[in-house]
């Protein structure tokens, strides 16, 4: 199947600073990719669907100020957190969308695990 | 928006038993419905799917069933094995403002007891 790499696993920052995650399709050309957040045992809550070369559409609730979304290539999105509080704390989790498969069909990245101190 | 409900939230079987995790969904214009299966601290990991005009579809120990006119779709797990355990999340998909959305069950959280 469709494999997606997140980058970093981890990260620890401090409170203020911001914080970039890169989720890139290894084995196909994405135009569509998605990005999660999920609680410690909760499910998947989607934050926004990033499209590449337009602007992500994000869901309401979700800041798209503090969370800055950039699709630049057909490979690669990055999520940045910007002005990191704990409450931000959270595991990120991004999955693209084979556009060789079935329209629906989504693989998921491993995550991003993200603590703000 | 779509309603995913998935029950039960936990579920414990004997190695060897079946389990069945169930979902109900409240959009019928819902027509793709996969299933995940999450490790502590990784990814969700595609397991199986079915298609709307489908009602019924196998992989080896692993089956889902559809029933659109009741909303409901379920996973079977025959012979658990203890790498069986994990969380699970049933989803369902539509097309929502131009954009496929995928809205997550809860999960189950499955034990296989050896």
């Amino acid at each position: 199947g469709a494999v997606v790499s997140q980058h970093p696993s981890r990260v620890i920052c401090k409170s203020g600073t911001s914080v970039k995650i890169e989720c890139r399709s290894l084995d196909f050309q994405a135009t569509t990719m998605f990005w999660y957040r999920q609680f410690p045992k909760q499910s998947l809550m989607l934050m926004a669907t990033s499209n590449e070369g337009s602007k992500a559409t994000y869901e309401q609730g979700v800041e798209k100020d503090k969370f800055l979304i950039n699709h630049a290539s057909l490979t690669l999105s990055t999520l940045t957190v910007t002005s990191a509080h704990p409450e931000d704390s959270s595991f990120y989790i991004c999955s693209a969308r084979d556009p060789d498969g079935f329209s629906y069909e989504q693989y998921f990245g491993p995550g991003t695990r993200l603590t703000v101190t | 928006g779509e309603n995913v409900e998935q029950h039960p939230s936990t579920l414990s079987v004997q190695e060897g038993d079946s389990a069945v995790i169930k979902c109900t969904y409240s959009d019928s214009a819902s027509n793709y419905f996969p299933w995940y299966k999450q490790e502590l601290g990784k990814g969700p990991q595609l397991i199986i799917d079915i298609r709307s005009n489908v009602g019924e579809k196998k992989d080896q120990r692993i089956a889902v069933t559809l029933n659109k006119t009741a909303k409901h779709f379920s996973l079977h797990i025959t012979e658990t094995q203890p790498e069986d355990s994990a969380v699970y999340f049933c989803a369902a998909t539509g097309s929502s403002g131009g954009y496929q959305k995928v809205t997550f069950g809860i999960g189950t959280k499955l034990q296989v007891i050896p």
